[in-house]
């Protein structure tokens, strides 16, 4: 059954440093997304991706992240300078039509 | 702004004690109401899709339910590997929109 992939699994990086999260969505999907949940909270959307653009971003998606859909396979969030409060799981999710499925995340941990 | 609402917060259970987890929602124009499972440190595992109020989904002990403002996620005799947090996530209209979740119910099945 295919199913969103993500690398790393954890990724542990200092304040202040670059982090690129990788993601391969379902193959014959179109549209791709990135949420968070920082621990014991609840999930959060950050940007929805469509048609080689951005769609849709929340507040907490300001100009320190970016995502980029390189090739055919691969989506990824950027975080260009880490901070603290960017600690959570991220989760990848792509859809063809109407249900979301989701990635087993990438946990960054920023010390 | 899209709001859900879970309860209760943890609900623990017997092997085979029935009970309901509640979903509660306003959005502005619902596209559909999803139900995700989510096992610790793993991503969202998608359940069901509901569109419209008097909808039901089902699968295995599992049932879904939903009204015009809230759904409930039904669990007919349950077994240890059914303890899990239950996500409840809505889409407003828009075919691209997010999903605005709540803080998910964590069920404890005790054998």
């Amino acid at each position: 059954e295919p199913e969103v992939t993500q690398t790393p699994s954890h990724q542990v990086t200092q304040m202040g440093q670059e982090v690129i999260l990788r993601c391969v969505p379902i193959s014959n999907h179109l549209y791709f997304y990135w949420y968070r949940q920082i621990l014991g909270q609840k999930v959060e959307f950050l940007v929805s991706f469509y048609n080689n653009e951005i769609s849709e971003k929340s507040e907490i998606f300001d100009d320190q992240f970016s995502v980029e859909r390189p090739d055919g396979s691969n989506f990824t969030l950027k975080i260009r300078s880490t901070k603290l409060e960017d600690s959570a799981m991220y989760f990848c999710a792509s859809k063809q039509a109407y249900e979301q499925y989701f990635g087993p995340g990438t946990r960054l941990t920023v010390t | 702004e899209d709001q859900v609402t879970q309860s209760p917060e943890a609900l623990r259970l017997q092997e085979g004690e029935s009970s309901s987890l509640n979903c509660s929602y306003t959005v502005s124009g619902l596209r559909g109401l999803f139900w995700y499972r989510q096992d610790p440190g793993k991503g969202p595992e998608f359940l069901f899709t509901l569109y419209s109020a008097g909808e039901e989904k089902e699968k295995e002990r599992l049932k879904a339910t939903l009204t015009k403002k809230e759904s409930f996620l039904h669990i007919t005799a349950p077994k240890p590997e059914d303890s899990a947090t239950y996500l409840c996530a809505v889409q407003a209209a828009g075919a691209n929109s997010k999903l605005t979740f709540g803080k998910g119910i964590t069920l404890s099945v005790r054998p």
